[in-house]
């Protein structure tokens, strides 16, 4: 099955400064990935996804690459704001509409 | 849009009680809705994937006779923790596909104490 590895577990930053996650997946057979922040007490939310025939998406300050060469794929923060502090989960999916995720990432945005 | 709704957020309830925990797609219908499991401080788990009309296919090591799961409608899931233990104390969260676009939306979560 599907695997998914995340890096870093946690990430502090300054605010305006940027933010980088990466995860990389083990199932060439996927093809959507999708990145959800949580926070604390709240079910996950959907902040951005890319699928296999896409190299780039970008929303705003957000924005995710995929590598289906080396497998892995990063989420971009640009100009953080303490309200993005949060767990970022990425997650890959490939059949039966299930996603395998990563064990998540806490970002800290210090003011 | 894509708005997912869980009831109750949290519910406690004494040891060998069950517990049901209802789900809604508020704004779409879903085929397919999934159940997860989150301890503190960890990923989600999934437990078991709900079928509209079908039954439930659950993750390894998940007891279905525990976990019931029903999908009775293209809008409501539920998932009944039976006869339940303090180790079932946890936060469940549900999500449902959106338009078999692999899109998944997540309730809010109910945080589930058992005493």
């Amino acid at each position: 099955g599907e695997n998914v590895e995340q890096h870093p577990s946690t990430l502090s930053v300054q605010e305006g400064d940027s933010a980088v996650i990466k995860c990389t997946y083990s199932d060439s057979a996927s093809n959507y990935f999708p990145w959800y922040k949580q926070e604390l007490g709240k079910g996950p939310q959907l902040i951005i996804d890319i699928r296999s025939n896409v190299g780039e998406k970008k929303d705003q300050r957000i924005a995710v690459t995929l590598n289906k060469t080396a497998k892995h794929f990063s989420l971009h923060i640009t100009e953080t704001q303490p309200e993005d502090s949060a767990v970022y989960f990425c997650a890959g999916g490939g059949s039966n509409y299930k996603l395998t995720f990563g064990k998540g990432t806490l970002l800290t945005v210090n003011p | 849009g894509a708005v997912v709704s869980q009831h109750p957020s949290w519910v406690i309830c004494k040891s060998g009680t069950s517990v049901k925990i209802e789900c809604r797609s508020l704004d779409f219908q879903a085929t397919t809705m999934f159940w997860y499991r989150q301890f503190p401080k960890q990923s989600l788990m999934l437990m078991a994937t709900s079928n509209e009309g079908s039954k439930a296919t659950y993750e390894q090591g998940v007891e279905k006779d525990k976990f019931l799961i029903n999908h009775a409608s293209l809008t409501l899931s539920t998932l009944t923790v039976t006869s339940a233990h303090p180790e079932d104390s946890s936060f469940y969260i549900c999500s449902a596909d959106y338009r078999e676009s692999y899109e998944q939306y997540f309730g809010p979560g109910t945080r589930l104490t058992v005493t």
